[in-house]
């Protein structure tokens, strides 16, 4: 049972340049969520996906776009990087759907990004 | 006044002492309450879900006082390997979960 699966776990971009964050759950999962951590900064929402087919912006939303491709699947694309966006994303899921955030949260392993 | 706020630490204790955490919240309407542990450079893990009643698993115990908006966690017997960071998390209806910036325990031999 792999949980969350997060890809690539590495990634440094150029700034302007665009790539996608993949994230998987294979725990029929009804809720889906990206964070980014910044030091100092502890834990932050971008986009949450309640369920499938729906998505909501999150405390820091500007400059991502997201897509609930299916009840597993949840990406994050970043359309022109920015230095500023350096920092640790992480996926998670949680059973939660109408009630979003009152079911634990299962986070993937994390993605490292760096914008030059 | 922040939504979720903790102590960042750093505690340092030696190994066998009690440390106890604090954490508030601001909305009183939170439904749910929850200690998350990150070691270093790793993703959070749920340690604990937090109960009006208070719940204890192993030598973790966890309190909520709703009427002065904070909820606690106590560690007792501290070993070397419940040196991380300590989250708080708290639901607030219609919203994803809140996150504290983590308090910091490092336990020495």
């Amino acid at each position: 049972n792999a949980g969350v699966t997060q890809t690539p776990k590495f990634q440094v971009l150029k700034t302007g340049q665009s790539m996608t964050l993949q994230c998987a759950q294979d725990m029929n999962h009804n809720s889906m969520y990206w964070y980014r951590q910044d030091p100092g900064m502890g834990l932050r929402l971008i986009y949450y996906s309640a369920s499938e087919g729906t998505t909501d912006k999150g405390e820091v939303p500007n400059g991502y776009n997201v897509s609930r491709l299916n009840k597993r699947e949840f990406s994050l694309r970043l359309e022109s990087a920015a230095p500023s966006q350096t920092s640790v994303y992480f996926c998670a899921s949680s059973e939660g759907g109408a009630g979003v955030g009152n079911s634990p949260l299962h986070f993937g392993n994390g993605t490292r990004l760096t914008v030059t | 006044r922040k939504e979720v706020e903790q102590d960042p630490g750093p505690f340092n204790v030696p190994e066998g002492a009690t440390v106890a955490f604090n954490c508030t919240y601001s909305n009183s309407a939170s439904q749910s309450f929850f200690w998350y542990r990150q070691d270093c450079r790793k993703e959070p893990k749920l340690l604990m879900s937090v109960y009006s009643s208070g719940n204890e698993d192993g030598r973790f115990t966890a309190q909520l006082n709703r009427a002065s908006q904070y909820i606690s966690l106590l560690i007792r017997d501290s070993k070397l390997s419940d040196s991380a960071t300590y989250l708080c998390v708290v639901h607030q209806a219609g919203t994803a979960l809140i996150f504290g910036k983590g308090t910091t325990l490092s336990v020495s031999s």
